[in-house]
């Protein structure tokens, strides 16, 4: 069974940029066949889907923050990771990275992490 | 903007069954996007329900299936028991990009 597990600074300044890594265990990224993806929570809402990469290199994100979004993947170090830039107190919340078979599926979480920027 | 749409709360009763639904501001919901269903407890990360439309994880319980129902994703619970009171969203694929519902919150009373 894939297990994740984000890591990263729980406190950005604004106008920075937020970086989290993806680091993945009990599966290979390399494998294939796995969409790998960032969501996020604001604290008390809903969930809203980052975007997602292969092993490849592909991407897909979420129109409304494309222009602020990269995610890379380390296959060396079955990693994955996010940067998000010009962070804004908006952009304080629990970070998930996860796993799914194909891209329309997601079936693994990690725990998640609580980000926060503040000056 | 594609907006999806979930009940925000629903009440069940032990015991009971109930059927939370997932609507696409595109028009009708079909197999094509891949309904994903999610269960959130209060201080833990989501968990896998069904992906889909129908499919169970290895770790679904029996009780919770997954359907299209007029026009729209649903989820039903049957045999409501008191752990299943939790948030729960819906996830539809739009041909690459992957879009959450906003939550139903399930009380069990």
């Amino acid at each position: 069974q894939v297990q994740l597990q984000e890591s990263g600074p729980g406190l950005v300044k604004p106008s920075q940029t937020l970086s989290l890594t993806c680091t993945v265990s009990g599966g290979s990224i390399s494998s294939g066949g796995y969409y790998w993806s960032w969501i996020r929570q604001h604290p008390g809402k809903g969930l809203e889907w980052i975007g997602y990469i292969y092993y490849s290199g592909s991407t897909y994100y979420n129109p409304s923050l494309k222009s602020r979004v990269t995610i890379s993947v380390d296959t060396s170090k079955n990693q994955f990771s996010l940067k998000l830039s010009s962070v804004t107190a908006a952009d304080t919340a629990v970070y998930y990275c996860a796993s799914g078979v194909g891209a329309t599926t997601i079936d693994y979480w990690g725990q998640g992490t609580l980000v926060t920027v503040s000056s | 903007q594609t907006v999806v749409t979930q009940e925000p709360s629903l009440t069940v009763s032990p015991g009971g069954t109930v059927t939370l639904t997932c609507a696409s501001s595109t028009g009708a919901v079909t197999s094509g996007y891949y309904p994903n269903w999610f269960q959130q407890k209060p201080g833990q990360a989501p968990r896998a329900l069904i992906y889909s439309t129908s499919n169970k994880h290895s770790w679904t319980p029996a009780r919770f299936s997954g359907s299209l129902l007029g026009g729209k994703a649903a989820l039903t619970l049957s045999g409501v028991q008191p752990e299943d009171e939790a948030e729960y969203y819906c996830l539809l694929y739009y041909g690459g990009a992957l879009v959450f519902g906003g939550g139903t919150k399930l009380t069990v009373l």
